[in-house]
């Protein structure tokens, strides 16, 4: 079984550019989630699609990040413009009903 | 905030010693899972563990839950130095929605 795919795995940009990451998750996963892991801490939530509805995003900064997921599949993160206190990981994640959930590889993002 | 804590926040032990770290969170759950995190790479699942359980196995490790002390703690027994990693306790509740405390750091020296 294929796992989670993410790209592009590093990106570096420079404040106040916009950058989109890809996730496409495990087939058949109807939940989908994206983190952010700021160095030394644990993964936040920004938002958790069902299917290709929206369930949570309540800690997605929205003046400046935007999701999708199109036919309930792939997913796309967008930040326009980027800050500095974006440097962080994202990490993309798939769960079907049964409530474990799997990790894509990450993309690191360094503003500067 | 439902966000588990994690304690201790760094852990350093020898190799074939036992590494026991604690989740605590503030209200009701559904479930409680533990993952590890390797240096620079994604988050593997290690165990879930329902509301309704108090305790788990699964190879070296074991995870128990205690629901009113609101706390739960992994055990890793007879550590090795492949288990040198971060560990993450992720607070279940809602609709598949978890929320992720701020680790443990492990080291494993051999």
């Amino acid at each position: 079984e294929a796992g989670v795919a993410q790209s592009p795995r590093y990106k570096i940009i420079e404040k106040r550019q916009s950058v989109a990451f890809w996730c496409n998750p495990i087939s058949g996963h109807a939940t989908l989630y994206w983190y952010q892991q700021i160095l030394g801490q644990g993964p936040k939530l920004l938002i958790q699609f069902q299917n290709n509805g929206v369930v949570d995003d309540s800690q997605l900064p929205k003046d400046r990040f935007s999701a999708e997921r199109l036919k309930g599949v792939d997913s796309t993160l967008k930040i326009q413009p980027a800050k500095l206190e974006d440097s962080a990981v994202y990490l993309c994640a798939s769960s079907s009903l049964a409530d474990t959930q799997y990790f894509g590889p990450g993309t690191r993002l360094t503003v500067l | 905030s439902q966000q588990g804590e994690e304690d201790p926040q760094a852990l350093s032990i020898q190799e074939g010693e036992n590494a026991t770290m604690n989740c605590s969170y503030k209200t009701s759950i559904n479930n409680l899972q533990w993952y590890r995190q390797n240096s620079g790479r994604g988050l593997v699942h290690l165990i879930l563990i329902r509301s309704n359980e108090r305790e788990k196995h699964s190879g070296r490790l074991r995870v128990t839950l205690d629901t009113s002390k609101k706390s739960s703690s992994l055990l890793i027994t007879a550590s090795r130095a492949a288990d040198t990693a971060s560990y993450f306790c992720a607070i279940g509740s809602g609709t598949y929605k978890y929320i992720f405390g701020t680790g443990t750091r492990l080291k494993v020296l051999a």
